[in-house]
């Protein structure tokens, strides 16, 4: 399996713009976590979701980031409009049951918002 | 108070050396340990996993949960160059089951340099 894979690995947009991020789990995981990596707050938990449905979404910053998973292959994070204080690594990370508390990141986005 | 602390050093040793991580935590719902491992520009990686106190070996790597203290570490014997990175730890208070669950809470991270 090729793991965790995230497009793009980096994006560089200016502030009011739309960005959208890409993820697809591993194959027959069933969980997928969206986190946001900074210097100042470490790594937080955006939203994750179960068989493709969100189950706690409290992460998220604000009514400007949004989730979706329309399949168990794919989902997305945008933010809309952005603002340079998005900018961060996002990581997307999925999990199959059974694995115990077993994460798997993928390498990240590096979002820079000028 | 944060739920997790850990210093975020840097910390440089020789190789060679012994190096020791820490977090401490105040949820004590937590009973599940991890610690992760993150190479510069790459995501995290699950390096030793831990339930409630104790402890855990895996080649160089012991992991200690004192869960009393709420104090977790991870030894590194005779460090490489190699292990080079940032160490986190990240606890839940889930297991398999449970709904709402699999939420870890992450510290800082520690990053580590091994000088040749």
């Amino acid at each position: 399996d090729a793991g965790v894979i995230q497009s793009p690995r980096h994006e560089v947009t200016e502030m009011g713009q739309e960005v959208t991020l890409r993820c697809k789990p591993i194959s027959g995981h069933d969980y997928l976590f969206w986190y946001r990596q900074t210097m100042m707050r470490g790594l937080e938990l955006l939203i994750y979701f179960n068989n493709n449905v969100p189950i706690d979404d409290s992460g998220m910053p604000e009514d400007r980031f949004s989730a979706k998973m329309p399949n168990a292959s794919f989902s997305t994070l945008k933010i809309q409009p952005s603002e340079p204080r998005d900018s961060a690594v996002y990581f997307c990370a999925s999990r199959g049951q059974g694995e115990l508390e077993t994460q798997y990141f993928g390498p990240g986005t590096r979002l820079l918002v000028l | 108070q944060k739920e997790v602390e850990q210093d975020p050093g840097p910390l440089s040793v020789p190789e060679g050396a012994i190096v020791s991580l820490n977090c401490t935590y105040s949820n004590s719902a937590f009973q599940y340990f991890m610690w992760y491992r993150q190479y510069s520009r790459k995501g995290p990686e699950l390096l030793m996993y831990t339930y409630s106190s104790g402890n855990k070996e895996d080649g160089r790597f012991t992991a200690q949960v004192d869960k009393s203290s709420k104090y977790i570490s991870l030894f590194i014997r005779d460090s490489q160059p190699s292990d080079s990175a940032t160490y986190l730890c990240a606890m839940s208070a889930s297991g398999l089951s449970g709904a709402g669950s699999y939420q870890l809470t992450f510290g800082k991270g520690t990053k580590l340099s091994v000088i040749p």
